[in-house]
């Protein structure tokens, strides 16, 4: 089974410190992905990387960072928390072998509370 | 992207088939259907996909209708632990990118 493995559950910061949210896979996939989840507005995507060192801006990019230096682990940035990055955040992972016909599979989410 | 129109919330006896439908009329010739159901406080977990031919798998079963503009997601036997809120996606051929609807609360009954 795949497995991604999102280091934190549950997360409090406090505004404007600098927040690392790390998400390793086991499966040797090459593409992965950070979600955000909130009520009334589903997962909309932040950023997505399809290679090591390689990074791509998602829907809504603004206000993160993103980081993959090794191919087993993407991280996500907040470079500045503010209070409306509090949210559910979710790491996904994908193969490329089969292109298209390729389903993500999610960590289990961190989530994240700015005050 | 094509859209997907699915219920807002559905009831199932325990035991029962549940049958989840979805549209997607707007649907091109290379895009797959995928379903992913999430359970409360947890990240989506993958069911199943398809193009044009029934799937089905150890979790359910994929119908998609001839002119693939609508699917049911069925669940054979559902259990309470199939109480999640289940999402159809169409998934855009020119990208990764999933995107996520409001999907269908499933609430299994004992």
């Amino acid at each position: 089974d795949v497995k991604v493995t999102q280091s934190s559950r549950y997360l409090v910061k406090r505004t404007g410190e600098k927040v690392f949210l790390e998400c390793v896979q086991d499966m040797d996939h090459e593409n992965m992905f950070w979600y955000r989840q909130d009520p009334g507005l589903g997962l909309r995507l932040i950023y997505f990387s399809y290679d090591v060192k390689m990074k791509e801006k998602g829907d809504i990019p603004e206000g993160y960072s993103v980081s993959r230096e090794k191919k087993e682990r993407f991280s996500l940035i907040l470079e500045s928390a503010s209070t409306n990055q509090t949210s559910m955040y979710l790491c996904a992972s994908s193969t490329a072998d089969s292109g298209y016909n390729s389903p993500l599979h999610f960590g289990n989410g961190t989530r994240l509370t700015v005050t | 992207d094509a859209k997907t129109t699915q219920p807002t919330s559905m009831d199932c006896a325990e035991g029962r088939a549940a049958n989840l439908p979805c549209n997607h009329s707007t649907i091109s010739g290379n895009e797959y259907v995928y379903w992913y159901r999430q359970i409360h406080s947890q990240g989506p977990q993958y069911i199943i996909h398809g193009l044009k031919n029934n799937e089905t798998n150890e979790m359910a079963s994929l119908i998609i209708t001839e002119d693939r503009k609508s699917s049911t997601l069925i669940l054979p036997h559902a259990t309470l632990r199939d109480t999640a809120v289940y999402y159809c996606i169409v998934r855009a051929s020119y990208g990764q990118n999933f995107v996520f609807g409001p999907g269908t609360r499933l609430s299994v009954l004992p």
